[in-house]
């Protein structure tokens, strides 16, 4: 059984660029969220997908999107870059969104550094 | 969505128990209450999870209190592995049943040789 991956690892853009981030979840898994985590701080969730359909947004503005494909790997998009969007970007998939009950597999995350 | 109250960080002897609380004293009757940890900004690392019953892995053990407002982490021989950011968290819905993960800033724990 293999976990959640995501890719690249690491990146570096310029501020205003646009970025594509991307993870394969767990197999088995049909739920995937997608956070945020400033050094030093928790991470913050940015959204959810299931079955395809964005499913729940925390506190992030339209220029953060994403998607899920039916493979149930996802992207996260980030337009118009700002210096505030360096941070280690989190996926984490969950095979069941109806219950509280199953907890999250987290990727080891992308580290975005914006410049 | 209940939060979570932890202390910033706490030591602990190699070998020794570590025990690591919690305050969610505002959990309503569904959440669920889940401990992570994450070491070197790596993915965070699910450790257990638990509703009311005491829970126990080969990880660690969690103690909730009967009225539910507060939990305890306990790794029972810990190790300089340990050593890692704990977090605390409900399980809380939001919108239209996301079940979203609230993290607090955690407990940074450190084993000591």
């Amino acid at each position: 059984e293999t976990g959640v991956t995501q890719s690249p690892t690491h990146l570096i853009k310029t501020r205003g660029q646009q970025v594509t981030l991307r993870c394969s979840s767990q197999s088995g898994h049909n739920t995937v969220s997608w956070y945020q985590q400033a050094l030093g701080q928790g991470p913050q969730f940015i959204f959810q997908y299931y079955r395809e359909e964005e499913n729940g947004r925390g506190n992030f503005p339209p220029r953060f999107s994403g998607l899920q494909f039916p493979n149930y790997s996802s992207e996260l998009n980030v337009n118009a870059l700002e210096l505030d969007d360096s941070a280690l970007y989190l996926c984490a998939s969950s095979p069941n969104i109806g219950t509280a009950y199953h907890g999250y597999t987290f990727g080891s995350g992308t580290r975005l550094t914006v410049v | 969505d209940a939060k979570t109250t932890q202390p910033p960080s706490m030591d602990c002897a190699e070998g020794r128990a570590a025990n690591l609380p919690c305050n969610h004293s505002t959990i309503s009757g569904n959440e669920y209450v889940y401990w992570y940890r994450q070491i070197h900004s790596q993915g965070p690392q699910y450790i257990i999870h638990g509703l009311k019953n005491n829970e126990t892995n080969e990880m660690a053990s969690l103690i909730i209190t009967e009225d539910r407002k507060s939990s305890t982490l306990i790794l029972p021989h810990a190790t300089l592995r340990d050593t890692a950011v704990y977090y605390c968290i409900v399980k809380g819905e939001g919108t239209s049943g996301t079940y979203k993960y609230i993290f607090g800033t955690g407990t940074r724990l450190k084993v000591l040789a």
